[in-house]
């Protein structure tokens, strides 16, 4: 069973600085892998896909990579502004019933002015 | 605009009632979802949808139906069979399953 997992739980960090955020997974048989950035009480907004065959996607101050082999993808936020605040959550798509996704529980994300 | 319209945005239930969920897109995409969010939790697929007249259970699919009679509407109803249906609803949508996915802004979903 596909399991994902986002380490730390929460972090908070000054403006201005660059951060990483983790996500593995157990099983690297997937189709491919979304990052997503959740605000309070709203929907989820899609930041990244990267599809399994590819290593990283650049959006603005924000990369994210893929090591399909470890079962690992990381988030790059770039110059971090308070206006990053939000949960962030990975998920990956399964190759067996190809319609899933499979979420972690997400990194609670607090930028410091 | 494009996107994907839930409502109600807040909708109490009581106990034996049966209340449903509504999700419309106007994305022309094919595949629709229906996931719920507790705290401190990942989302938990309910029911998927592929394709229109067609759907699938997802992981915790008990307590809810579904149907989809039109590509852009894709309801979601909470039985009273549920016994723990306090939660917040998320729909989604893509144009397949190799593509992005596309989340409406939820329903939050209170039994009193």
């Amino acid at each position: 069973k596909q399991e994902v997992t986002q380490i730390p739980a929460a972090l908070s960090v000054p403006e201005g600085e660059n951060l990483v955020l983790n996500c593995s997974f157990t099983d690297s048989a997937i189709y491919n892998l979304q990052w997503f950035r959740q605000d309070p009480g709203k929907g989820l907004t899609s930041l990244l896909l990267i599809q399994s065959s590819q290593r990283e996607q650049t959006s603005g101050r924000l990369n994210a990579s893929l090591d399909k082999s470890s079962g690992r993808s990381t988030l790059y936020i770039a110059a971090s502004q308070p206006g990053d605040s939000a949960t962030y959550l990975c998920a990956v798509r399964l190759i067996q019933g190809a319609q899933k996704l499979v979420f972690g529980q997400g990194t609670r994300l607090t930028i410091n002015p | 605009d494009g996107g994907i319209t839930q409502s109600p945005k807040y909708l109490f239930r009581k106990e034996g009632q049966n209340v449903t969920l509504s999700c419309e897109q106007n994305l022309n995409h094919d595949a629709m979802y229906w996931y719920r969010q507790d705290p401190g939790q990942g989302l938990r697929l309910i029911y998927y949808s592929q394709i229109v007249n067609d759907f699938q259970k997802g992981d915790i699919a008990e307590g809810y139906s579904v149907s989809r009679e039109k590509k852009e509407s894709f309801p979601l109803t909470v039985t009273s069979a549920q016994k723990n249906p306090t939660a917040f609803y998320l729909c989604a949508s893509s144009v397949g399953a190799g593509n992005t996915i596309y989340f409406g802004e939820g329903s939050w979903l209170t039994v009193v």
